[in-house]
């Protein structure tokens, strides 16, 4: 399967434990991007590398996020002491660099995160 | 924040008709999408319209742009059941790093 994976597909953790959210994106694509989803919503941008550089943090991402894409392929995004309002889908995508045309977005299934 | 705004939020047609969603957005954009997600999935990606054109059709899918206005429509015709979804419009703006913006979506179900 070449497209984006996202692992793992569920999780359900206590309020106030850590978590670690892992995609790897399709592999010649150098952008990346996490999109936060609650019920009845659209994919709220969260953050955006291109490569291994994290160009943009949404407001949304408060100190307890943090992501990171160290040699630019897979990345992680890590919630820190969760909290019930954490609970949501998070979606990750990948493009490739098209030199400001723009492309379509290549979106893994996503990680259900619980928080009880 | 989401730059995009589809309407209506909620459609129910029978099977066979057209279904007509819009999307109003905010700011100047390279180029605007279109997606769908089945409930609990992922986003697929349906097709992708560039700012200086105002038309483009795939399969049973028309979708036209209005850069003056700020909108967008998909049109689904012939629609069928397994076309129930929630449908997105994203928006690749100008500027800055082209981050790819959704709105809240259109939730389609169409009655066999």
């Amino acid at each position: 399967d070449t497209g984006v994976s996202q692992d793992p597909r569920h999780k359900i953790t206590k309020r106030g434990q850590n978590v670690t959210f892992r995609c790897d994106p399709i592999s010649e694509h150098n952008r990346l991007y996490w999109y936060r989803q609650t019920l009845g919503q659209g994919p709220e941008f969260l953050t955006y590398f291109q490569n291994e550089a994290q160009l943009e943090k949404s407001r949304l991402l408060s100190d307890r996020f943090s992501a990171e894409r160290p040699k630019g392929s897979f990345s992680t995004l890590e919630i820190q002491r969760t909290e019930q309002g954490d609970s949501a889908m998070y979606l990750c995508a990948s493009t490739p660099q098209t030199g400001g045309r723009g492309t379509e977005a290549f979106f893994g299934q996503g990680t259900r995160l619980t928080v009880v | 924040s989401q730059q995009g705004e589809e309407d209506p939020q909620a459609l129910s047609i029978q099977e066979g008709e057209n279904a007509t969603m819009n999307c109003s957005y905010k700011t100047s954009i390279n180029n605007l999408q279109w997606y769908r997600q089945n409930s609990g999935r992922g986003l697929v990606h349906l097709i992708l319209i560039r700012s200086n054109e105002r038309e483009k059709h795939s399969g049973r899918l028309r979708v036209t742009l209005d850069t003056s206005k700020k909108s967008s429509s998909l049109l689904i015709t012939a629609s069928r059941a397994a076309d129930t979804a929630s449908y997105f419009c994203a928006t690749d703006s100008t500027g800055g790093y082209q981050k790819v913006t959704f709105g809240i979506g259109t939730k389609l179900q169409v009655i066999p």
